[in-house]
């Protein structure tokens, strides 16, 4: 049972333009969720999170969106630039089982010139 | 420079014989973890440590052993590797809750042959 799905193993976009990468999970006990970027041959890096009582967070380029009734979180990239295609990963994680971390297959960005 | 050090970056080896991934923190983080990466099933949780000398079971731990015994120290233990455990490991650490990020490793490409 996959908890954290990503539906979009790839998604293109133009630069300037907006990038929107959605992440859909199961579990309702959810209280944290992350965003991370991966660029090839190197370990992901933390890019935004959001905890469960909020359904906005802002930093800079990058807003996070959490719709908790619909189970669902997206990130959006605004605006988007070349530097920013990498492999997005959504993670999840609840006070509960505080020692795991539940990620989604993640989503390779091509941000286009 | 705070950071999380894996080794070796790759390793190939033969089934049954024995290997050690090392994964050493600097930043005096509580909690480490173990991922392996593999295409289509993105980052799945190998094992974890809340600190010294308490682990637990993430999602895939067959095959697997870990130990924490210094707290800057979380080594991943392959006793009899076999073929399907050729993946892209990953370890991580953080301070302690879950609402603060995951610091990861540049990786281990490890080959079972």
């Amino acid at each position: 049972d996959q908890q954290v799905k990503q539906n979009s193993p790839s998604l293109s976009v133009q630069e300037g333009r907006i990038s929107i990468l959605n992440c859909d999970y199961t579990n309702s006990m959810f209280d944290y969720f992350l965003w991370y970027k991966k660029y090839p041959a190197e370990g992901p890096t933390f890019l935004i999170s959001i905890s469960s009582i909020k359904d906005k967070n802002e930093d800079g380029r990058f807003t996070v969106f959490l719709n908790k009734s619909a189970k669902h979180l997206s990130l959006h990239i605004v605006p988007s630039q070349p530097g920013d295609s990498a492999v997005y990963f959504c993670a999840a994680s609840s006070y509960t089982n505080a020692g795991k971390s539940t990620f989604g297959d993640g989503t390779t960005l091509t941000v286009k010139p | 420079e705070a950071q999380v050090t894996q080794n070796p970056r790759y390793l190939i080896t033969v089934t049954g014989k024995k290997l050690t991934v090392t994964c050493s923190q600097n930043m005096n983080h509580e909690y480490m973890s173990w991922y392996r990466q593999d295409p289509g099933l993105g980052l799945r949780q190998i094992y974890y440590s809340m600190n010294v000398e308490v682990t637990d079971k993430g999602d895939v731990p067959e095959g697997y052993k870990v130990s924490r015994k210094e707290k800057r120290n979380f080594p991943l233990i392959l006793e009899s590797p076999s073929p399907n455990q050729t993946s892209l490991y990953f370890c991580a650490s953080r301070p302690g809750q879950i609402n603060e990020k995951l610091f990861f490793g540049s990786g281990t490409q490890l080959s079972v042959l």
